[in-house]
């Protein structure tokens, strides 16, 4: 598969709990991107990296997110303590160029 | 920062007719400006952008203009298919800021055979 992958493709938790998604970009993509979608919204952008290091956060990443990308390869978002409010769809993109491809997204349900 | 306003939020056609959407933003750094076509429940594909230095580009039955003075851009589709109903985004970028996107609120086209 040559696309975007992320891992899980859905995941239920309670609030409070901490929750970990993974993103495989295209293998010879050097910058990965986070995104979450609310149900009839576009996408918000939240980090994004080039290579392993991270060059941008919105403020919409608070303190109880951290994303990383050790290797320059794959990705982790982690959200920690989650609260209601961050149930959403969480995409993952990359690109080499101009043109950015998202992955499936996982969605995040907080009960 | 960058700010996106897209028209219509929703748009009904009868098939082969032509459905037109519109996208306005803030930042005159912005030179990179894609479309996304959303399915229900699927990622955001994209499915034809622009850069500033192009005023129009076309592929078979989509097209997009860019007017840089007036900071506007649209989407054009031509002879509608029920399977181009789905949830349109437009997008923009600054290329050499990490081509980050900030997107429109999307529009909803239905189209009726």
């Amino acid at each position: 598969d040559t696309g975007v992958s992320q891992d899980p493709r859905h995941k239920i938790t309670k609030r409070g709990q901490n929750v970990t998604f993974r993103c495989d970009p295209i293998s010879e993509h050097n910058r990965l991107y986070w995104y979450r979608q609310t149900l009839g919204q576009g996408p918000e952008f939240l980090t994004y990296f080039q290579n392993e290091a991270q060059l941008e956060k919105s403020r919409l990443l608070s303190d109880r997110f951290s994303a990383e990308r050790p290797k320059g390869s794959f990705s982790t978002l982690e959200i920690q303590r989650t609260e209601q409010g961050d149930s959403a769809m969480y995409l993952c993109a990359s690109s080499l160029g101009s043109g950015v491809v998202f992955g499936p997204g996982t969605r995040l349900t907080v009960l | 920062g960058e700010n996106v306003e897209q028209h219509p939020s929703t748009l009904s056609v009868q098939e082969g007719d032509s459905a037109v959407i519109k996208c306005t933003y803030s930042d005159s750094a912005s030179n990179y400006f894609p479309w996304y076509k959303q399915e229900l429940g699927k990622r955001p594909q994209l499915i034809i952008d622009i850069r500033s230095n192009v005023g129009e580009k076309k592929d078979q039955r989509i097209a997009v203009t860019l007017n840089k003075t007036a900071k506007h851009f649209s989407l054009h589709i031509t002879e509608t298919q029920p399977e181009d109903s789905a949830v349109y985004f437009c997008a923009a970028s600054i290329k050499a800021a990490g081509n980050k996107l900030t997107f429109g609120g999307g529009t909803r086209v239905l189209v009726k055979p």
